[in-house]
């Protein structure tokens, strides 16, 4: 079965980075998008980013650019997304998410359990 | 950037009664339109794809409708086990945005 396991909670200083990682199994790592989307406490979802893992391609939300990179490592079906800079305004649960796409469009069809990262001086 | 506008932003309801959620785009993105449900301390859950498929295993009594830029979120006959936050979310073009969300309580 499809799994996406994240890395565990960080705790972070202002202008700090973070590094959270998303182990997938279960389907061909690079047949599908990989996608990082966050949550603040009490918020909504906010895409930040998406990689192709087999070319290793990247998109960014304007909102992060230059602060954020998706990287990944297909040896071990596992993507990446590091955030630098930190600000308080980072604490959020950060997500992965597969991209499914049809000949149509695309989802997320499977998510990570999210990552809780705290940034506080 | 699309923008999706949900409403409304909470909604109070007895069971087995119906809600209704609505999802509005700033522009048309034809069925690139899903639906997630998010319970708390949990990641999102897909309940419904392209504006009005279910998505595999999730119960009859949700719905999805719509095309364009309206849309709409339908529980029939609603469950305690339904208690949560609803989102909105469009793959037509990036960034890949979502509504604000809907929390839905039980009375």
């Amino acid at each position: 079965q499809v799994q996406l396991v994240q890395s565990g909670a960080e705790v972070k200083k202002p202008g700090a980075s973070v590094k959270v990682s998303c182990k997938t199994s279960g389907y061909t790592f690079t047949d599908y998008f990989m996608h990082w989307v966050r949550q603040a406490p009490g918020q909504g979802l906010e895409w930040m980013g998406r990689i192709n893992p087999n070319s290793g391609g990247t998109k960014y939300a304007q909102k992060f650019q230059g602060r954020v990179t998706v990287t990944r490592d297909t040896s071990i079906s596992t993507a990446y997304m590091e955030l630098s800079r930190l600000r308080s305004d980072d604490t959020a649960v950060y997500y992965c998410a597969r991209d499914y796409c049809t000949s149509i469009t695309c989802l997320f069809d499977y998510w990570g359990q999210g990552t809780l990262v705290t940034v506080s001086s | 950037e699309i923008v999706l506008t949900q409403s409304p932003d909470f909604q109070s309801v007895t069971p087995k009664e119906k809600v209704t959620i609505t999802c509005r785009a700033s522009q048309s993105i034809d069925s690139s339109l899903h639906w997630y449900q998010q319970k708390p301390d949990q990641s999102p859950k897909l309940l419904i794809k392209y504006a009005s498929q279910s998505f595999s295993g999730v119960p009859s009594r949700f719905s999805g409708s719509g095309s364009g830029t309206d849309f709409t979120l339908t529980i029939n006959s609603l469950e305690a086990e339904d208690a949560a936050t609803y989102y909105c979310h469009q793959s037509s073009s990036l960034p890949r945005t979502f509504g604000g969300g809907t929390k839905v309580e039980i009375k």
